[in-house]
């Protein structure tokens, strides 16, 4: 089973700034297709999650340009610029290159 | 418009079962895997389980050990989620959500399962 470590677990950060979000697998998330199952998704409280990024760096329709998704093999990064109050939550790195698919611990991101 | 409804939560002794069903309505149904995943109370989302788009294949996270079964019924546009043998550990909210290329696209709100004498 694949794990996955997200860093920092708590993200405080002033609105307008940038934030990043690692993400640690404990191995290759390289597919035998070539491809690469990584995505990001963030959840408000008391809502589902909303997928961000899939494929690594693949923004989903509606999702602002302030997030970028990068990285390779085991590590990847979320990143935010220009943060907006919209943008606090919880965020999760998941991997869907191997069964069973599997989430970082999520990573808290709040206005200071 | 994509929507999944979560139905069948509720509250129930432990070693007891529940099925859950999750009605997918504006999406192409039988043509995508479906997904379920649960998060416990102040915790991360935990996988649980995926069916393909026509059920020939399941996968299971680990550790539910044949507790769990997933079904879909592609002319009704829903899938299920028999849960048996539940204990304390199961108590949280489910979602079901669709499978794009390894990664979960639409989800639904979510329905709460409590496991309590």
């Amino acid at each position: 089973e694949i794990v996955l470590t997200q860093t920092p677990l708590s993200s405080p950060v002033t609105l307008g700034q940038s934030a990043s979000i690692s993400c640690r697998s404990s191995q290759s998330l390289v597919h035998a297709d070539g491809n690469t199952y990584m995505s990001w998704l963030h959840q408000r409280p008391g809502q589902p999650p909303r997928v961000l990024i899939e494929g690594i760096s693949n923004r989903l329709s509606g999702v602002p340009d302030r997030f970028s998704g990068s990285g390779a093999g085991t590590d990847f990064t979320l990143r935010i610029t220009r943060v907006e109050p919209e943008d606090v939550g919880v965020y999760f790195c998941m991997q869907g290159t191997q069964f069973p698919w599997s989430f970082g611990q999520g990573t808290k991101v709040e206005i200071k | 418009q994509v929507q999944l409804v979560e139905s069948g939560g509720g509250v129930v002794q432990p070693g007891g079962s529940l099925r859950l069903s999750c009605e997918v309505s504006g999406f192409g149904f039988g043509g995508y895997g479906m997904s379920w995943v649960r998060q416990g109370p102040g915790k991360g989302l935990d996988w649980l389980t995926m069916i393909s788009p026509d059920g020939s294949a399941k996968h299971f996270k680990d550790s539910l050990k044949g507790r769990f079964r997933i079904s879909r019924d592609n002319f009704r546009n829903t899938h299920f989620l028999q849960m048996d043998t539940l204990n304390a550990d199961d108590t949280a909210m489910y979602f079901c959500a669709t499978q794009g290329r390894g990664f979960l696209e639409f989800w639904g709100q979510g329905v709460q399962v409590t496991v309590s004498s």
